[in-house]
């Protein structure tokens, strides 16, 4: 199976905009999904088919893609959004995670 | 409200076996796709394994083949996990997913579209293979 890249890590600042990227070969012929994970929890989804949210997931919370990279957003980051970011794809050899970003809000 | 509840984590010797299991509830499990994920310790997530609505096809990560196998009872709305010839590096807490999955035929490219993600998770459980 192929594999995804993702930064180890994301800073910012309250209020500001986090951008988490994703790259990976097969990413223009499959979608992408993106979960959030907090310390002791399972993983929440937070978007689907690369840019779709599901239902109870904030406004704040949106998707794109460009070529093999796609793009979680966070616009206004709140201290509660501090947690790991894992993007998802899936192919013909099965499915495959990102190795996680953790976003710490300062 | 969906609930996915794991049990049947613990710890196991290597080369040991064990037996997860997740009961459903919430949705109609009989409709679903669903899968196992883990995560080891401090680690990120792996998709498992998982096992279409019938049970009549089953998929595997390369590093479990022929050591795991995935089942699933839809008359009790349950899933599991056999796992046998356990290693230390199967080390991780286990967790049952409702896997949303389809193909498509995408003809801008030529090739097939596999839509698979996961949309409610259980809590999960927690295997340790050591001695």
């Amino acid at each position: 199976s192929y594999e995804l890249t993702q930064p180890p890590s994301v800073s910012v600042s309250p209020g500001q905009t986090a951008r988490i990227t994703c790259s990976g070969d097969a990413l223009p012929k499959q979608y992408a999904y993106w979960y959030q994970q907090k310390p002791g929890q399972a993983p929440v989804l937070v978007i689907y088919k690369d840019s779709e949210r599901p239902s109870g997931i904030p406004e704040r919370f949106s998707g794109s893609s460009s070529g093999t990279t796609v793009t979680l957003t966070i616009s206004g980051v709140q201290a509660e959004d501090e947690a790991d970011y894992y993007c998802q794809s899936a192919d013909s050899s099965g499915t495959v995670f990102g190795g996680g970003t953790k976003l710490t809000v300062l | 409200e969906v609930q996915l509840v794991e049990s049947g984590g613990g710890l196991v010797q290597p080369g040991g076996s064990l037996r997860l299991s997740c009961a459903a509830s919430g949705f109609t499990f009989s409709s679903y796709w669903m899968s196992w994920v883990r995560q080891a310790p401090g680690k990120g997530l792996e998709w498992v394994a998982n096992i279409k609505q019938d049970g009549s096809e089953k998929y595997y990560v390369d590093s479990v083949k022929g050591r795991f196998t995935i089942s699933r009872d839809n008359a009790k709305n349950s899933l599991y996990l056999q796992m046998n010839s356990l290693r230390a590096e199967d080390t991780a807490v286990y967790y049952c997913a409702r896997d949303y999955y389809e193909l498509s035929y995408d003809y801008v490219w030529g090739s097939y579209r596999y839509t698979e993600y996961f949309d409610y998770w259980g809590q999960g459980t927690l295997v340790t293979v050591s001695s």
